[in-house]
């Protein structure tokens, strides 16, 4: 069975890092695009970054870019996102999400549980 | 950048009912929308799949249709379970985005 599961959130003051993980298992993980997809309190899912399966495809939504940055190490099984320059509009429940493709075009499926971020002074 | 709106925001109805939820997009995406359930308290949970397809394990009731810019969600008769918000996905030119949500309550 397929499973995701992110950890590394927490309360974060403006401008300081967070890095986050999301450790997988029941799949062949380096056959497998992934991404990253928040959703902020009582909000709807945005979409925040996309990673290949052999790391070569990298793309972010634009209020990310040059802050934030996913990564993977395909020996481990494991997703990563490094969060620099927080923001309070950075707070979010963040979930990983396995991708059907192997360049990350494909559909969502399945979802990890999440883990929040909050960034406030 | 690709828009997605849904119709309406918020759908009251009873069990057994039809529901019928709508989703546009600002471009011609092809077939290229899912569908996703997300339940309070839980992930988001494939439901469809390049408009139509339903994803292993979900219910008969759940259909899509659609393709270019308009697309629907159908749930041919309310359970208990389908209470939930719904999201539109396109998956087009490296930027995936979601619609804002459905909301499907009891009425």
């Amino acid at each position: 069975q397929v499973h995701l599961v992110e950890s590394g959130g927490g309360v974060v003051q403006p401008g300081r890092s967070l890095r986050l993980s999301c450790v997988t298992s029941g799949f062949i993980f380096s056959d497998y695009g992934i991404h990253w997809v928040r959703q902020a309190p009582g909000k709807g899912l945005e979409w925040v970054a996309l990673i290949s399966n052999d790391g070569s495809d990298r793309y972010y939504v634009d209020s990310v870019k040059g802050r934030f940055t996913i990564s993977r190490d395909n020996s481990k099984n494991t997703l990563y996102l490094q969060m620099n320059s927080l923001r309070p509009d950075d707070t979010a429940l963040y979930y990983c999400a396995k991708d059907v493709t192997p360049r990350a075009t494909g559909w969502f499926d399945p979802w990890g549980q999440g883990t929040l971020v909050t960034v406030s002074s | 950048e690709i828009v997605l709106t849904q119709s309406p925001a918020t759908l009251s109805l009873s069990p057994g009912e039809r529901a019928t939820l709508s989703c546009r997009a600002s471009q011609s995406v092809s077939n290229y929308v899912a569908w996703y359930q997300q339940k309070p308290g839980q992930a988001p949970r494939l439901l469809i799949f390049d408009a139509s397809n339903r994803a292993t394990g979900i219910p008969a009731r759940f259909s899509g249709s659609g393709s270019g810019t308009d697309f629907t969600l159908t749930i041919s008769s309310l359970e208990p379970e389908d209470f939930a918000v719904y999201y539109c996905h396109q998956r087009s030119n490296w930027s995936p985005s979601f619609g804002p949500g459905t909301k499907v309550e009891i009425k």
